[in-house]
């Protein structure tokens, strides 16, 4: 079965340091990728996503993720994170042979401190 | 409107009961999606529209789920004989076309609990 694993349930990290975010997904299918923030008491927007072309992708607020077809990975990274960062990341992949449907990981919840 | 508009915001219900969740999508989107969010768990799809028909509803849990989509726009998500289990946060999504051709829009869900 198709699906989606975030191995980290919550990544605590101190404020302008580096963070990765860790995304990998079942099948080596083509795929369509993305990524999606939370932020407390909002609904789901999207970050960035992969569907063709270069495998890394730049998002908003400074987010990069880079697409391994070999691993099946799709880690999502900022090179310094801010306070205002704090927010659960979802990961999310739609297979092309059920392209419609975006399956989600469980989710990390990013926290920065001070 | 703006974005996608999910009503009630919050619902308490009683086992047993039914309810309806509704969702209102961004206006000329054709495709309207419902997912489920339990406490620590990832997104779970439920049911998928394009215009008012249903290719996808293989994400329902059980015969209890059903939803309906009029107009291709607005939909209602009904759950009968509510129990505890499916106390979640229900999400709606709208796009303009298939998801991977434009980005998906998710209101702020309906908050659903069971006592």
């Amino acid at each position: 079965a198709q699906s989606v694993t975030q191995l980290d349930s919550q990544v605590p990290v101190f404020e302008e340091a580096p963070v990765e975010l860790r995304c990998n997904y079942s099948s080596s299918v083509s795929v369509y990728l993305f990524w999606y923030v939370q932020y407390p008491n909002q609904g789901l927007q999207l970050l960035l996503k992969y569907l063709s072309g270069s495998t890394l992708v730049k998002g908003i607020n400074g987010f990069e993720a880079e697409f391994n077809k070999s691993q099946t990975s799709f880690h999502l990274r900022k090179p310094s994170v801010h306070i205002s960062d704090t927010a659960e990341y979802f990961c999310a992949v739609s297979w092309m042979d059920s392209s419609y449907k975006l399956i989600f990981g469980s989710g990390t919840r990013l926290l920065v401190r001070p | 409107g703006a974005g996608v508009s999910q009503s009630p915001s919050n619902k308490v219900t009683e086992k047993g009961k039914d309810v309806e969740l509704r969702c209102d999508p961004i206006s000329g989107h054709t495709a309207l999606y419902w997912y489920r969010q339990s406490l620590g768990q990832g997104l779970e799809f439920l049911i998928y529209f394009q215009g008012n028909s249903a290719p996808d509803k293989s994400g329902l849990p059980s015969d209890r789920f059903s939803a309906e989509r009029t107009g291709g726009s607005v939909s209602t998500l009904t759950i009968q004989r509510t129990q505890q289990e499916d106390s979640a946060v229900y999400l709606c999504a709208s796009s303009l076309a298939r998801v991977t051709n434009t980005e998906a829009f998710f209101g702020q869900g309906t908050r659903l609990t069971v006592v």
